[in-house]
């Protein structure tokens, strides 16, 4: 099956500058990856997805790099403003028997430092 | 778009009753619904996934008699947790992935429920 690392599980920067969470995973037929923002006790919300016939994806402040190669794939946030305080989960789509599933990271409790 | 719902999102019960968590989407037709399960501070765990009208398939080691799902329509999945017990207790979540060209591998997420077994 699919196993999929998350780094860092915590995460404090001040407020304005950037953040990086990194995924790894282990099948290398996955072809896409999203990431998830939770609030506590709430939803994930899809906040980004990149699919493995492309390298790079933003929007806004928020972009994803995937290198198929090394299989690893990053969330960079940019000018980061309180409300973006949440965990954030990376995710891989993988398939067995005919069911495509999602494979999730153990979650970085991201805080931004006012 | 792509609204998911579940209800009830929270139930204390006691030990040995059962419980029914119902998950809807509210504006699209979920070929596929995912039931997770996470506790405190950790992961999503993918119990089963149901499509409609077959039957769920379960991940290892979860139990499929303990843990009962029901796909009965596009838009509706149930989860009954059989014989509850404090062990049980965690937040449950569902997603609905829909039939929508270039969005079919997106799953949106209900709010989740909240099961505290006494």
């Amino acid at each position: 099956g699919e196993n999929v690392e998350q780094h860092p599980s915590t995460l404090s920067v001040q407020e304005g500058d950037s953040a990086v969470i990194k995924c790894t995973y282990s099948d290398s037929a996955s072809n896409y990856f999203p990431w998830y923002k939770q609030e506590l006790g709430k939803r994930p919300q899809l906040i980004i997805d990149i699919r493995s016939n492309v390298g790079e994806k933003k929007d806004q402040r928020i972009a994803v790099t995937l290198n198929k190669t090394a299989k690893h794939f990053s969330l960079h946030i940019t000018e980061t403003q309180p409300e973006d305080s949440a965990v954030y989960f990376c995710a891989a789509k993988w398939v067995m028997f005919g069911n495509e599933k999602l494979t999730f990271g153990t979650g970085t409790r991201l805080t931004i430092i006012p | 778009g792509a609204v998911v719902s579940q209800h009830p999102s929270w139930v204390i019960c006691k030990s040995g009753t059962s419980v029914k968590i119902e998950c809807r989407s509210l504006d699209f037709q979920a070929t596929t619904m995912f039931w997770y399960r996470q506790f405190p501070k950790q992961s999503l765990m993918l119990m089963a996934t149901s499509n409609e009208g077959s039957k769920a398939t379960y991940e290892q080691g979860v139990e499929k008699d303990k843990f009962l799902i029901n796909h009965a329509s596009l838009t509706l999945s149930t989860l009954t947790v059989t014989s509850a017990h404090p062990e049980d207790s965690s937040f449950y979540i569902c997603s609905a992935s829909r039939r929508l060209a270039g969005d079919r591998d997106t799953q949106y997420f209900g709010p989740g429920t909240r099961l505290t077994v006494l």
